[in-house]
């Protein structure tokens, strides 16, 4: 149990571009979801935390506004990186809690900016 | 939210049994204690998670002290398929919605 799912699992878009990444819990409902981003032999950065139908809360130092995250039902959250450049290319994970408050992760999204 | 510390780095041998402390002073009377696993290019996986004493679930032991200011993961006979990133994270579940801070986490060599 506890199954969270991304797509895509890979993506390579042009700069000024921008690039949607689904998370779905897919046998339980998140009431939570939170983002992730990961760049090579770091840690997780936690970006933001989202509450289904509410506004998203972004930590510190993460643009809201090139971030956009959408946690419109229990079960899917997307992160849009709108205007991507080569800087944010990086390895973005979802993770969902819910009734067990225990978080659970996605497998994650590569994202290229060329 | 509590900071942890981690070694940086273990090596061990297949077989053997592995044991990860992690130091958090500064935990809260609320805070759980929840390790996960992550392989390259993976998203981290949930191993274990609890609140004092010891928990045991089919992949590994958790122990923590009665002062609860640190915690031991322990893996019995591990495997190479156990060499991986393991990160130790304190944070109440039922606040700010069980928001977690990563740290540095420890990666595992287990080498044959």
């Amino acid at each position: 149990g506890a199954v969270v799912s991304q797509h895509p699992s890979r993506v390579i878009c042009k700069s000024g571009t921008s690039v949607k990444i689904e998370c779905r819990s897919l046998d339980f409902q998140a009431t939570t979801m939170f983002w992730y981003r990961q760049f090579p032999k770091q840690s997780l950065m936690l970006m933001a935390t989202s509450n289904e139908g509410s506004k998203a809360t972004y930590e510190q130092g993460v643009e809201k506004d090139k971030f956009l995250i959408n946690h419109a039902s229990l079960t899917l959250s997307t992160l849009t990186v709108t205007s991507a450049h080569p800087e944010d290319s990086s390895f973005y994970i979802c993770a969902g809690s819910g009734s067990t408050d225990t978080q659970y992760f996605g497998p994650g999204t590569r994202l290229t900016v060329l | 939210l509590a900071k942890t510390t981690q070694p940086i780095s273990m090596d061990s041998y297949e077989g053997q049994e592995v044991n990860i402390t992690c130091s958090h002073n500064n935990i809260a009377t609320n805070d759980y204690i929840t390790w996960y696993q992550q392989f390259p290019s993976q998203g981290p996986r949930f191993i274990i998670q609890g609140y004092k004493t010891k928990v045991t679930n089919e992949v590994a032991s958790l122990f923590i002290p009665a002062d609860r200011k640190s915690s031991t993961l322990s893996l019995p006979r591990v495997s190479l398929s156990d060499t991986a990133v393991y990160y130790c994270l304190v944070g109440d579940p039922y606040n700010q919605g069980g928001k977690l801070i990563f740290g540095q986490g420890t990666e595992l060599s287990v080498k044959p």
